[in-house]
C-alpha cells in the first residue's frame, strides 16, 4: 500500500477555499512538500514546511502540518481557475528522496 | 537559466525493443532523481545520482533498467527489453544542495508507452 496517502479528487467553485488532505507514515521526514502539476507539464514545487513547524502561509497557500497524527493539508484561498491541477503530496528523506502520494485532481469550477 | 530538459517527450516502443531517456539538470546541480508514474498511480522514486555516483538506486524496479551519468552532467535511463508493464511518465528532477528543503526542480518528464 501507498506510504502518503491522499484523496483523488475535488471539485471546487471558483472564489471558494480549498483544502486538499495528506497522511504520510514516515515520522523521520525532515520536509513534507506540496507539488503541482498542470497538463503537459512537470511538478512545480508550491511550498515545503520543515517538520518542526505546525503552519506556512505563502499568499494564498496555508500548510498545516499535525506531527502526532502525521497529517498534511494544503489550503488555498479564493481558488483560481488557474488552480485547476494535480496536486502531490511527498515526504522525503535526509538525501532528498521523494515518496509522494497518487496526486489530487482540483478542478475549479465557474 | 535553463530548466530540467528530457527527451524524448513521448516514446511508444514495442515490448523487447530498447528505449533510452535521456535528462539534462540544471547547469550546477549535483543531485539528479529519477522518477516514475505508472497509470495514474503515486509517482515512485526509482534513483539518485550525486554527481556521477549512484547515491541510491533503491527504487529501480530490475535489472532491465540501467542508468548512468557519465561526467556527472546529463543523465540516461536506457530499459531493455522493455515490458508492458514499463509504461508510465518518467521523471527527472535535479537540486543544488540537500540542505534547506532540498528543492527539486522537474522535467515534464518522457511518457513510455510499450506495445
Amino acid at each position: 500500500g501507498e506510504d502518503v496517502e491522499q484523496s483523488l479528487f475535488l471539485s471546487v467553485r471558483e472564489g471558494d477555499s480549498s483544502v486538499i488532505n495528506c497522511t504520510y507514515t514516515d515520522s523521520s521526514s525532515t520536509y513534507l512538500y506540496w507539488y503541482k502539476q498542470e497538463p503537459g507539464a512537470g511538478l512545480q514545487l508550491l511550498t515545503y514546511i520543515f517538520s518542526n513547524m505546525d503552519m506556512k502561509q505563502d499568499q494564498r497557500l496555508t500548510v498545516l502540518l499535525n506531527k502526532k497524527d502525521k497529517h498534511l493539508s494544503l489550503r488555498i484561498a479564493d481558488t483560481q481557475t488557474g488552480d485547476s491541477a494535480i496536486y502531490f503530496c511527498a515526504e522525503s528523506d535526509s538525501w532528498g528522496k521523494l515518496q509522494f502520494g497518487a496526486g489530487t485532481q482540483v478542478v475549479v469550477t465557474p | 537559466e535553463a530548466g530540467v530538459t528530457q527527451f524524448p517527450s513521448h516514446s511508444v516502443i514495442e515490448k523487447g525493443q530498447t528505449v533510452t531517456l535521456r535528462c539534462d539538470p540544471i547547469s550546477g546541480h549535483d543531485n539528479l532523481y529519477w522518477y516514475r508514474r505508472v497509470m495514474g498511480k503515486e509517482i515512485k522514486f526509482l534513483l539518485h545520482f550525486v554527481k556521477e555516483s549512484k547515491q541510491d538506486e533503491s527504487g529501480m524496479p530490475n535489472n532491465r533498467f540501467l542508468a548512468e551519468r557519465t561526467g556527472g552532467t546529463y543523465s540516461t535511463l536506457k530499459v531493455q527489453p522493455a515490458e508492458l508493464e514499463d509504461s508510465g511518465v518518467y521523471f527527472c528532477a535535479s537540486s543544488q544542495e540537500l540542505a534547506g528543503g532540498n528543492e527539486q526542480f522537474f522535467g515534464p518528464g518522457t511518457r513510455l508507452t510499450v506495445l
